[in-house]
């Protein structure tokens, strides 16, 4: 079982928007604005998309942000793309003995 | 380019030793973290822990604390992940990131990955 829970899968038309959600505790996403997601096709290595719960690293279209209220962050894709279908991984600093969680992932569906 | 590039796949025996590597280039090596997640077949991302090349300083996540030695040689601008004792429940693909610098948390380079494979 994840630190971090992720649906395990969502899905969205081309063009349409969705948004996926990253639930932890006061210990980790609650704790601290160090909330990073990653994209990751079959086969690849995985890519930030977000860091710092808002952060968009150069070359990540505008299309994806990041957000976070409470335990729990989101990352929202707007105008879905069939290239935005992976699997996505929302990560947390989680403090000075654990370090670094992960959730589960969550694979999106482009339809 | 700001790349790093990982060692191989490996096959290896119960009770093998093992070290897996990762080479930064087209930046300061030194001066990232590196750290080393696993991704068992068909699940998700699991944080085994980071070096800090410039100093060695080394961090672990308590699942994997005393299962794998994570090290770095800043010389060959290099990190290392190694095990003493595999076990088939070590199969897995293993990949290297950078950590973004500063008070910030964030993977933004991440290698390829080495499929390291355990069986009798």
């Amino acid at each position: 079982q994840s630190a971090l829970t992720q649906p395990r899968s969502v899905s969205g038309s081309p063009g349409q928007s969705v948004t996926i959600s990253c639930t932890g505790t006061t210990s980790d996403v609650g704790g601290y604005n160090f909330v990073s997601w990653y994209q990751q096709h079959p086969g690849k290595a995985p890519r930030l998309m977000i860091y710092d719960v808002t952060k968009r690293p150069s070359g990540v279209p505008d299309r994806f942000s990041g957000s976070k209220s409470g335990n729990t962050a989101s990352l929202t894709i707007s105008g879905l793309q069939a290239e935005d279908e992976a699997d996505y991984y929302c990560c947390s600093y989680a403090g000075s003995y654990t370090f670094v969680v992960f959730g589960g992932g969550t694979k999106l569906t482009v339809l | 380019e700001e790349q790093l590039v990982q060692s191989g796949a490996e096959v290896k025996k119960p009770g093998e030793s093992l070290k897996i590597s990762c080479k930064g280039s087209g930046y300061s090596f030194s001066s990232y973290w590196i750290g080393w997640v696993r991704q068992m077949s068909g699940k998700g991302l699991e944080w085994m822990g980071m070096v800090y090349p410039g100093d060695s300083d080394t961090r672990y996540s308590p699942s994997f604390q005393g299962q794998v030695t994570i090290s770095a040689d800043k010389s060959v601008s290099t990190a290392y992940l190694q095990w003493s004792s595999l076990e088939a429940s070590d199969t897995a693909m293993y990949y290297c990131a950078r950590r973004i610098v500063g008070r910030t948390w964030g993977f933004d380079i991440w290698g390829q990955g080495t499929m390291v494979t355990v069986s009798s």
